[in-house]
């Protein structure tokens, strides 16, 4: 899981609540990256933020809101507007700009399973 | 909008066999990466080919890439039990002015299976 750590491993969130999904990295990496894991289906990137306080809509960004006030911070808040947000989170960050053969590899958080009550 | 499709869904295999997945993509890629997932947990980079490289290794791992056919292969060689996991390629696109700003298109993964 490298230097990405994600909080909390389990969340629970009720009806019409919104919730907030921690990821901070320490691998000094500008990109950092939300997706979104549905059972037996590949990852959808939800939002992503190449620089700080910049990010971009990804493909399924409705219902889910993005911070990115520190290098090392990117949280997900899935808001109420979400109406089926039970899946697997995962967050990721990637080396940007003239990183190197590899910068475009992302390294991947162990992830956040939401569930609603 | 998912670009890479992985083909097989699933794969079972004995211990000792090799195992060849496969992925196709749609539109023009800067490079395409092979991740790998143990269940429940988060994905870990395998490998990396460029858009002008036509095969790679690394240890057990063989990765080739045909951008004619927008195909790439993973073979596995000698399995074992550890390797059961699900296995996803991601192309990056290349977006307008000819970068792929990092965005990777992940398929639905191929679930490896290795009985000991």
């Amino acid at each position: 899981d490298g230097g990405i750590t994600q909080s909390p491993k389990y969340l629970f969130r009720k009806e019409g609540q919104n919730v907030t999904l921690s990821c901070e990295q320490n691998l000094n990496h500008d990109a950092m990256y939300w997706y979104r894991q549905d059972p037996g289906q590949g990852l959808r990137l939800i939002y992503y933020s190449q620089i700080v306080n910049d990010f971009q809509k990804g493909d399924i960004a409705e219902g889910y809101s993005v911070s990115r006030e520190k290098k090392e911070s990117f949280p997900l808040t899935v808001t109420s507007a979400q109406k089926n947000p039970t899946a697997f989170y995962l967050c990721a960050s990637s080396m940007n700009g003239a990183g190197g053969l590899h910068k475009e590899t992302q390294y991947f958080g162990p992830g956040t399973r939401l569930l609603v009550l | 909008s998912q670009q890479g499709e992985e083909d097989p869904q699933a794969l079972s295999i004995q211990e000792g066999e090799n195992a060849t997945m496969n992925c196709s993509y749609k539109t023009s890629i800067n490079n395409l990466q092979w991740y790998r997932q143990n269940s429940g947990r988060g994905l870990v980079h395998l490998i990396l080919i460029r858009s002008n490289e036509r095969e790679k290794h690394s240890g057990r791992l063989r990765v080739t890439l045909d951008t004619s056919k927008k195909s790439s292969s993973l073979l596995i060689t000698a399995s074992r039990a550890a390797d059961t996991a699900s296995y996803f390629c991601a192309p990056a696109l290349i977006y307008a002015g000819g970068t792929s700003y990092g965005k990777l298109t992940f398929g639905q993964g191929t679930i490896l299976t290795v009985h000991p």
